[in-house]
């Protein structure tokens, strides 16, 4: 059954550091999303991307993210300075024609 | 705006008996309704789903989601509760973005727990 692919599962990282969170979507699916769930909290919308554009993004997204489909496969989500309130588990989603998200198993990053 | 409430945090129950988790949302038009199951150290699993038509839906594991519009609520069952069903259950509304594609709006999630 095809699954969506997160890398790293688990990211430490100083802050103040750039990092860089990579996902491998569904093939044939067309629309890609990123969400974060701080420990104990809900899941949170970040970002929705379609026709390599971003079509949505909530006001977390801030100009310290950015997301990137670099080669038609890969979905990356870039923070570039983590501040330690980025702490989160961070998922990946992506959809097809149907209308349900299928979700990767997220990277947790800790930012220390 | 869309609002997902989740009014139980924690539910314990018995191996084998019956389950009802609550879920209540808030949107203006017909809602997108998904339930999502998230074990420890897992991703989200989607459990099942609700678009049109029968109010009624089936999904995976044996669970089944009752829509009732009147009182904007969906809410999870299960008629025999297995101890591997412990997780964490999450109720989600999903909305159309004009740029194409749909988001989810998640409750805070219910905590499941299985006696065995």
């Amino acid at each position: 059954e095809p699954e969506v692919t997160q890398t790293p599962s688990h990211q430490v990282t100083q802050m103040g550091q750039e990092v860089i969170l990579r996902c491998v979507p569904i093939s044939n699916h067309l629309y890609f999303y990123w969400y974060r769930q701080i420990l104990g909290q809900k899941v949170e919308f970040l970002v929705s991307f379609y026709n390599n554009e971003i079509s949505e993004k909530s006001e977390i997204f801030d100009d310290q993210f950015s997301v990137e489909r670099p080669d038609g496969s890969n979905f990356t989500l870039k923070i570039r300075s983590t501040k330690l309130e980025d702490s989160a588990m961070y998922f990946c989603a992506s959809r097809g024609q149907g209308s349900e998200a299928f979700f990767g198993q997220g990277t947790r990053l800790t930012v220390v | 705006a869309q609002s997902v409430t989740q009014p139980d945090i924690h539910i314990t129950v018995s191996e084998g008996a019956s389950l009802e988790l609550r879920c209540n949302y808030s949107y203006g038009a017909t809602p997108y309704l998904f339930w999502y199951v998230q074990s420890p150290g897992q991703g989200l699993q989607l459990l099942l789903k609700y678009f049109s038509g029968d109010t009624l839906v089936q999904g995976i594991k044996g669970f089944e989601a009752e829509f009732k519009r009147s009182q904007s609520s969906f809410n999870l069952r299960k008629p025999s509760v297995h101890w591997s069903d412990a997780a964490e259950y999450f109720c989600a509304v999903g909305t159309i973005l004009t740029g194409g594609g749909n988001k989810l709006t998640f409750g805070t999630g219910t905590q499941l727990k299985v006696e065995l």
